[in-house]
This record gives C-alpha cells, structure tokens and sequence, in this order.
C-alpha cells in the first residue's frame, strides 16, 4: 500500500499564478484534510472532507479551492497565489471507525515569489 | 473552542529519559495521539490512549493521561539520536471529526 500519496514534492509558483495540489489514499477512507505548516505556527487545517461529495472550511481557508473528486482524492487548489500561502502543504486521511487516527502524506514544499 | 498546549522546545542527553507534555482543553476529548515528525516528512502516529486510560506502554514510550487536569505527556526511555524529531499531541473531539494538533515540541538528543 502507498498510503497517501502528494504531488507535486516541490514547487515555485510567481504572485498571482494558480496550481493544484493533488493528493490520492488507497486506505479505502472516508475522510481526507489539507493542512498547511508554518514555522512556530503547527498544522493549521485548510479544509477537510468528511465524505465523498462533501468538503468543510478548516481554520485557514482564505485564498484555497478543494474539490474531493472521488474517495480517493481530494485537490487543493490555489486560484491567485500569494506569498503568504509559501509554507508546506500535508494532505491527510482517517477512517470512519476505530481510533480515528490520521495517515500523513509526505508534504508538498511551495514557494511563493 | 478547543486548544492543544506543548511547550516548543526539549533537549536531552543521549541515553536519558525524554519527558513531552501537551495540555488541553476539550474535557469531552474521546482520543489523544501522539505523532512524530522527522525533518522533510510527514507526521507518523507513534501512539494514542483512550480517554478512560490513564496510561498506556509500547516499547520505550509511555503515556501518561491526567483526565482530570488535562493533561498528557509522552516518556520517550533511553532517549536515542534517531528520536531527535517534532512531537505533536493531538485530540479528537468525536468520533470522525479533524483532529486538533498542539504546535510541536522539537526534541533535540546530544550525543
């Protein structure tokens, strides 16, 4: 099992440029999250999906899109991005039972200049 | 709403006892975790404990649960180089809800 999976690793956008980040689980599970780490800051939560066809704003979702296309993927979209929005993006997954523990993606490292 | 406290940063000698603690807010907490981060990657769930646990053993590590003062800490015995990562302490309010995560503590071993 790959567990979950993002693309891209890294990327530089310019201010004002748009991209997706992808993020795909074969854990079979219900729910999926898009955090973002900033120094001294933890993970703050973008939005999440608590099932197929659903999606909820986190605590920091100005200037992001999520589109949960399927129940294996859940997308992160930037429309305009900013500098601010420089920081490391982890997708994450849970199931629907048991402990409820989150599966971590390795990261996407993006820089805004 | 609900909160998650670590103190930021922890260093200790190489073969000792490594003490993390995290407080929280939401009394109606059902699970707690703790997960690792090594630098350039993901968080790694080391452990959890249920709230009507007050401790709980896997190998080197221990965790402690204080339900009543709300509070949690995670023993890492004969703390090792390798362990030298970011801790982060998590709650789950309910069920299949995002987790609240404190901001990570940054455990750093001397050789």
């Amino acid at each position: 099992n790959a567990g979950v999976t993002q693309t891209p690793k890294f990327q530089v956008l310019k201010t004002g440029q748009s991209m997706t980040l992808q993020c795909a689980q074969d854990m079979n599970h219900n729910s999926m999250y898009w955090y973002r780490q900033d120094p001294g800051m933890g993970l703050r939560l973008i939005y999440y999906s608590a099932s197929e066809g659903t999606t909820d704003k986190g605590e920091v979702p100005n200037g992001y899109n999520v589109s949960r296309l399927n129940k294996r993927e859940f997308s992160l979209r930037l429309e305009s991005a900013a500098p601010s929005q420089t920081s490391v993006y982890f997708c994450a997954s849970s199931g629907s039972s048991g402990v409820y523990e989150q599966y971590f993606g390795p990261g996407t490292r993006l820089t805004v200049t | 709403g609900e909160d998650v406290e670590q103190s930021l940063f922890l260093s200790v000698r190489e073969g000792d006892s490594s003490v993390i603690n995290c407080t929280y807010t939401d009394s109606s907490s059902t699970y707690l975790y703790w997960y690792k981060q090594e630098p350039g990657a993901g968080l790694q769930l080391l452990t959890y404990i249920f709230s009507n646990m007050d401790m709980k053993q896997d190998q080197r590590l221990t965790v402690l649960l204080n339900k009543k003062d709300k509070h949690l800490s995670l023993r890492i015995a004969d703390t090792q180089t390798g362990d030298s990562a970011i801790y982060f302490c998590a709650e789950n309010h309910s069920g299949n809800t995002p987790l609240v995560f404190g901001k990570g503590t940054r455990l750093s071993v001397i050789a």
